[in-house]
């Protein structure tokens, strides 16, 4: 089944301390991308990767950091995590053709950082 | 700074009503057009695309006005299931996923 999969689904932490949310496709798609979504905000982009070793910021990257060494997994890492960063997380991805943008999420992770 | 608008709503319309709604885009050479679908906490998903001759998927269409920069979504004989936040997506960069402003969502309520 074609999906788009993140873990954990739920994540407790404090302040400061590291964590990574996981984020892997089975769809061969060159696009991945991480957003947060905060009420009235909306769903905002944190950072993207068009293909392997290429990472670019988006709306709102400060806080984050991605690597892209595989082309299935996408992983978002705060170093330091803070309060402000408590958020609900989508992973999506998208084989990146100009009339393919259809766009797969992941189920989501619903962070709360204390 | 490129913009997509929508009204966050909540509508709230009887079950079998006909609801629609508009998401205004501010770039004028905005290449395509998408509505998804998100339910409460969950991940949101791909209800139709939306092309320049307007298309239609049972009991939904969409539509799409280039000389007023706006796309709409109508929902004939809506359900209980139906209730949901709609999100309007616009690629502003000519192509690729890269280029996806989304929406706030219109939050649906259908009531019986």
């Amino acid at each position: 089944e074609a999906q788009v999969t993140q873990n954990p689904r739920y994540l407790i932490t404090v302040t400061g301390k590291k964590l990574t949310v996981t984020c892997s496709q089975n769809m061969n798609h060159e696009y991945m991308s991480w957003y947060r979504q905060d009420p009235g905000l909306g769903l905002r982009q944190i950072y993207y990767s068009m293909n392997v070793e290429v990472t670019d910021k988006g709306d709102v990257p400060e806080g984050y950091k991605v690597s892209r060494k595989e082309k299935r997994n996408f992983p978002l890492i705060l170093e330091s995590p803070s309060p402000n960063q408590t958020s609900l997380y989508f992973c999506a991805s998208s084989s990146q053709g100009p009339e393919d943008e259809k766009l797969f999420f992941g189920s989501g992770t619903q962070l709360s950082v204390l | 700074r490129k913009e997509v608008e929508q009204d966050p709503g909540p509508f709230n319309v009887p079950e079998g009503a006909t609801v629609a709604f508009n998401c205004t885009y501010s770039n004028s050479a905005s290449q395509s057009f998408f509505w998804y679908r998100q339910d409460c906490r969950k991940e949101p998903k791909l209800l139709m695309s939306v092309y320049s001759s307007g298309n239609e998927d049972g009991r939904f269409t969409a539509q799409l006005n280039r000389a007023s920069q706006y796309i709409s979504l109508l929902i004939r004989d809506s359900k209980l299931s139906d209730s949901a936040t709609y999100l309007c997506v616009v690629n502003m960069a000519g192509g690729g996923a890269d280029g996806l402003t989304f929406g706030k969502g219109t939050h649906l309520i259908i009531q019986p």
